[in-house]
Protein backbone atom coordinates (compact mmCIF):
# COMPACT_ATOMS: atom_id res chain seq x y z
CA UNK A 1 0.00 0.00 0.00
CA UNK A 2 1.79 3.35 -1.36
CA UNK A 3 1.97 5.83 1.38
CA UNK A 4 0.89 9.61 0.67
CA UNK A 5 2.49 10.80 -2.62
CA UNK A 6 3.47 13.94 -3.57
CA UNK A 7 4.68 15.93 -6.20
CA UNK A 8 6.58 17.63 -7.46
CA UNK A 9 9.32 17.05 -4.95
CA UNK A 10 11.19 20.27 -5.39
CA UNK A 11 9.76 23.43 -6.91
CA UNK A 12 11.15 26.39 -9.00
CA UNK A 13 9.25 29.80 -9.51
CA UNK A 14 9.89 32.89 -10.53
CA UNK A 15 8.21 35.69 -8.41
CA UNK A 16 4.41 36.01 -10.72
CA UNK A 17 4.15 33.05 -11.78
CA UNK A 18 1.92 30.30 -10.15
CA UNK A 19 2.52 27.20 -8.11
CA UNK A 20 0.71 23.37 -8.50
CA UNK A 21 1.28 21.03 -5.84
CA UNK A 22 -0.13 17.82 -6.26
CA UNK A 23 -1.27 15.35 -3.19
CA UNK A 24 -2.22 11.55 -4.10
CA UNK A 25 -3.55 10.14 -0.37
CA UNK A 26 -3.14 6.84 0.84
CA UNK A 27 -5.65 4.06 -0.81
CA UNK A 28 -8.69 4.16 0.95
CA UNK A 29 -8.22 7.36 2.88
CA UNK A 30 -10.50 10.45 1.44
CA UNK A 31 -9.51 13.33 3.75
CA UNK A 32 -6.87 15.45 2.90
CA UNK A 33 -4.66 18.00 4.97
CA UNK A 34 -2.69 20.78 3.75
CA UNK A 35 0.43 22.09 5.94
CA UNK A 36 3.25 24.52 5.38
CA UNK A 37 6.45 25.00 6.67
CA UNK A 38 8.35 28.01 6.75
CA UNK A 39 12.35 27.92 7.17
CA UNK A 40 12.77 27.49 10.96
CA UNK A 41 9.45 26.62 11.89
CA UNK A 42 6.61 24.24 13.24
CA UNK A 43 4.05 23.05 10.32
CA UNK A 44 1.00 24.83 9.73
CA UNK A 45 -2.25 24.42 9.40
CA UNK A 46 -3.41 25.55 5.45
CA UNK A 47 -6.61 23.86 4.57
CA UNK A 48 -8.68 20.25 5.13
CA UNK A 49 -10.65 18.73 2.17
CA UNK A 50 -13.06 15.91 1.59
CA UNK A 51 -13.40 14.79 -1.75
CA UNK A 52 -15.55 17.23 -3.97
CA UNK A 53 -15.10 19.68 -0.48
CA UNK A 54 -13.65 22.08 0.88
CA UNK A 55 -14.44 21.38 4.94
CA UNK A 56 -12.04 24.38 6.87
CA UNK A 57 -9.66 26.84 4.87
CA UNK A 58 -9.23 28.70 8.44
CA UNK A 59 -5.46 28.32 7.68
CA UNK A 60 -4.97 29.64 3.93
CA UNK A 61 -3.89 33.18 3.09
CA UNK A 62 -6.67 35.22 2.02
CA UNK A 63 -5.48 36.03 -1.41
CA UNK A 64 -3.53 33.95 -4.03
CA UNK A 65 -4.36 30.35 -2.70
CA UNK A 66 -6.92 28.00 -3.57
CA UNK A 67 -7.30 24.09 -2.63
CA UNK A 68 -9.31 21.42 -4.56
CA UNK A 69 -9.73 17.84 -4.12
CA UNK A 70 -11.82 16.46 -7.22
CA UNK A 71 -14.10 13.31 -6.90
CA UNK A 72 -11.70 11.58 -9.28
CA UNK A 73 -7.81 12.51 -8.71
CA UNK A 74 -4.85 14.47 -6.89
CA UNK A 75 -5.53 17.03 -3.99
CA UNK A 76 -4.09 19.93 -5.72
CA UNK A 77 -2.43 23.12 -3.77
CA UNK A 78 -2.16 26.37 -6.50
CA UNK A 79 -0.58 29.45 -5.46
CA UNK A 80 -0.92 32.65 -8.04
CA UNK A 81 1.97 35.24 -8.62
CA UNK A 82 4.12 33.56 -6.55
CA UNK A 83 5.99 35.60 -3.95
CA UNK A 84 9.55 34.80 -1.78
CA UNK A 85 7.38 34.59 0.87
CA UNK A 86 5.67 31.75 -0.47
CA UNK A 87 9.09 29.62 -0.67
CA UNK A 88 8.23 26.66 1.92
CA UNK A 89 7.53 23.35 2.28
CA UNK A 90 4.51 21.98 1.74
CA UNK A 91 3.05 19.09 3.21
CA UNK A 92 0.13 16.99 2.54
CA UNK A 93 -1.50 14.91 4.83
CA UNK A 94 -4.36 12.08 4.22
CA UNK A 95 -6.35 10.16 6.99
CA UNK A 96 -9.81 7.80 6.58
CA UNK A 97 -11.94 10.40 8.42
CA UNK A 98 -12.06 13.93 9.42
CA UNK A 99 -11.91 13.05 13.45
CA UNK A 100 -8.82 11.95 15.39
CA UNK A 101 -11.57 10.17 17.73
CA UNK A 102 -10.87 5.84 18.17
CA UNK A 103 -7.09 6.97 17.72
CA UNK A 104 -6.82 7.64 14.03
CA UNK A 105 -4.16 9.73 12.50
CA UNK A 106 -2.44 11.28 9.64
CA UNK A 107 -0.03 10.30 7.19
CA UNK A 108 1.93 12.54 6.04
CA UNK A 109 3.68 12.84 2.31
CA UNK A 110 7.11 13.76 1.72
CA UNK A 111 6.59 17.46 1.18
CA UNK A 112 7.09 19.36 -2.13
CA UNK A 113 10.04 22.47 -1.67
CA UNK A 114 8.66 25.70 -3.15
CA UNK A 115 11.37 28.46 -4.15
CA UNK A 116 10.27 31.66 -5.35
CA UNK A 117 12.83 33.19 -7.33
CA UNK B 1 -4.66 31.29 23.51
CA UNK B 2 -3.71 28.09 22.31
CA UNK B 3 -0.46 26.97 22.07
CA UNK B 4 2.02 24.30 21.50
CA UNK B 5 5.44 25.25 22.72
CA UNK B 6 8.76 23.15 22.46
CA UNK B 7 11.11 24.86 24.49
CA UNK B 8 14.15 23.50 23.25
CA UNK B 9 15.24 24.75 19.51
CA UNK B 10 18.46 22.71 19.84
CA UNK B 11 19.79 19.50 21.92
CA UNK B 12 23.14 18.29 21.51
CA UNK B 13 23.54 14.39 23.04
CA UNK B 14 26.34 11.96 22.82
CA UNK B 15 25.03 8.47 21.20
CA UNK B 16 24.62 6.11 24.01
CA UNK B 17 23.28 8.53 26.37
CA UNK B 18 19.68 9.58 27.51
CA UNK B 19 17.34 12.18 25.25
CA UNK B 20 14.40 14.00 26.35
CA UNK B 21 12.29 16.26 24.68
CA UNK B 22 10.01 18.87 26.24
CA UNK B 23 6.52 19.58 24.92
CA UNK B 24 3.92 21.76 26.90
CA UNK B 25 0.78 22.76 25.18
CA UNK B 26 -2.10 25.36 26.40
CA UNK B 27 -5.49 24.44 25.72
CA UNK B 28 -9.30 24.41 27.53
CA UNK B 29 -9.51 20.86 27.46
CA UNK B 30 -7.45 17.70 27.07
CA UNK B 31 -6.16 17.43 22.93
CA UNK B 32 -4.95 14.35 21.53
CA UNK B 33 -0.97 14.70 21.17
CA UNK B 34 1.33 13.44 19.43
CA UNK B 35 5.03 13.37 18.35
CA UNK B 36 6.45 13.42 14.92
CA UNK B 37 9.97 13.48 13.83
CA UNK B 38 10.96 14.40 10.43
CA UNK B 39 14.94 13.31 9.34
CA UNK B 40 16.82 15.95 6.57
CA UNK B 41 14.76 16.66 3.43
CA UNK B 42 11.95 14.26 4.13
CA UNK B 43 8.38 13.73 5.63
CA UNK B 44 7.30 13.42 8.99
CA UNK B 45 6.94 10.26 10.23
CA UNK B 46 4.33 9.12 13.93
CA UNK B 47 6.69 8.24 17.01
CA UNK B 48 3.59 7.57 19.27
CA UNK B 49 0.37 9.03 19.90
CA UNK B 50 -1.80 9.75 23.48
CA UNK B 51 -5.23 9.79 23.04
CA UNK B 52 -6.86 8.54 26.06
CA UNK B 53 -5.78 5.51 28.79
CA UNK B 54 -2.59 4.88 30.15
CA UNK B 55 -0.19 7.95 30.19
CA UNK B 56 2.92 6.12 29.47
CA UNK B 57 2.93 5.71 25.91
CA UNK B 58 5.46 3.51 23.98
CA UNK B 59 6.15 4.31 20.42
CA UNK B 60 8.46 3.31 17.37
CA UNK B 61 12.57 3.33 17.53
CA UNK B 62 12.65 2.64 20.94
CA UNK B 63 10.81 6.14 22.18
CA UNK B 64 8.04 6.58 24.71
CA UNK B 65 6.66 10.21 26.05
CA UNK B 66 4.52 10.91 29.20
CA UNK B 67 1.50 12.85 29.64
CA UNK B 68 0.83 14.70 32.61
CA UNK B 69 -2.09 16.74 32.96
CA UNK B 70 -1.19 18.30 36.15
CA UNK B 71 1.77 20.07 33.75
CA UNK B 72 0.17 20.78 30.88
CA UNK B 73 3.21 18.49 29.20
CA UNK B 74 3.77 15.19 26.60
CA UNK B 75 7.90 14.79 26.79
CA UNK B 76 9.31 12.56 24.75
CA UNK B 77 12.12 9.67 26.17
CA UNK B 78 14.34 7.59 24.67
CA UNK B 79 16.79 5.99 27.54
CA UNK B 80 20.11 5.58 24.39
CA UNK B 81 20.26 7.30 21.63
CA UNK B 82 21.46 5.65 18.10
CA UNK B 83 23.70 8.06 15.29
CA UNK B 84 20.31 8.21 13.30
CA UNK B 85 17.88 9.54 15.79
CA UNK B 86 19.85 13.07 14.64
CA UNK B 87 16.56 14.58 13.51
CA UNK B 88 13.76 17.62 14.07
CA UNK B 89 10.90 16.27 16.80
CA UNK B 90 7.84 18.23 16.52
CA UNK B 91 5.08 17.84 19.41
CA UNK B 92 1.72 18.42 17.76
CA UNK B 93 -1.29 18.54 19.49
CA UNK B 94 -4.87 18.12 17.68
CA UNK B 95 -8.42 19.43 19.37
CA UNK B 96 -11.44 16.81 19.67
CA UNK B 97 -13.72 19.10 17.62
CA UNK B 98 -11.11 20.58 15.20
CA UNK B 99 -11.94 18.18 12.25
CA UNK B 100 -8.94 16.78 12.55
CA UNK B 101 -6.10 19.75 12.02
CA UNK B 102 -2.97 19.55 14.09
CA UNK B 103 -1.23 22.20 15.76
CA UNK B 104 2.41 21.80 15.96
CA UNK B 105 5.23 23.09 18.21
CA UNK B 106 8.04 24.93 16.61
CA UNK B 107 10.27 21.44 16.72
CA UNK B 108 14.10 20.43 18.08
CA UNK B 109 16.79 19.39 16.30
CA UNK B 110 18.19 16.98 17.86
CA UNK B 111 22.09 16.10 16.53
CA UNK B 112 24.09 13.24 18.23
CA UNK B 113 27.57 12.97 18.32
CA UNK B 114 29.76 9.92 18.60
Amino acid sequence: NAGVMQNPRHLVRRRGQEARLRCSPMKGHSHVYWYRQLPEEGLKFMVYLQKENIIDESGMPKERFSAEFPKEGPSILRIQQVVRGDSAAYFCASSTSGSLSGGRVQFFGPGTRLTVL
Amino acid sequence: AQSVTQPDIHITVSEGASLELRCNYSYGATPYLFWYVQSPGQGLQLLLKYFSGDTLVQGIKGFEAEFKRSQSSFNLRKPSVHWSDAAEYFCAVGLTDSWGKLQFGAGTQVVVTP
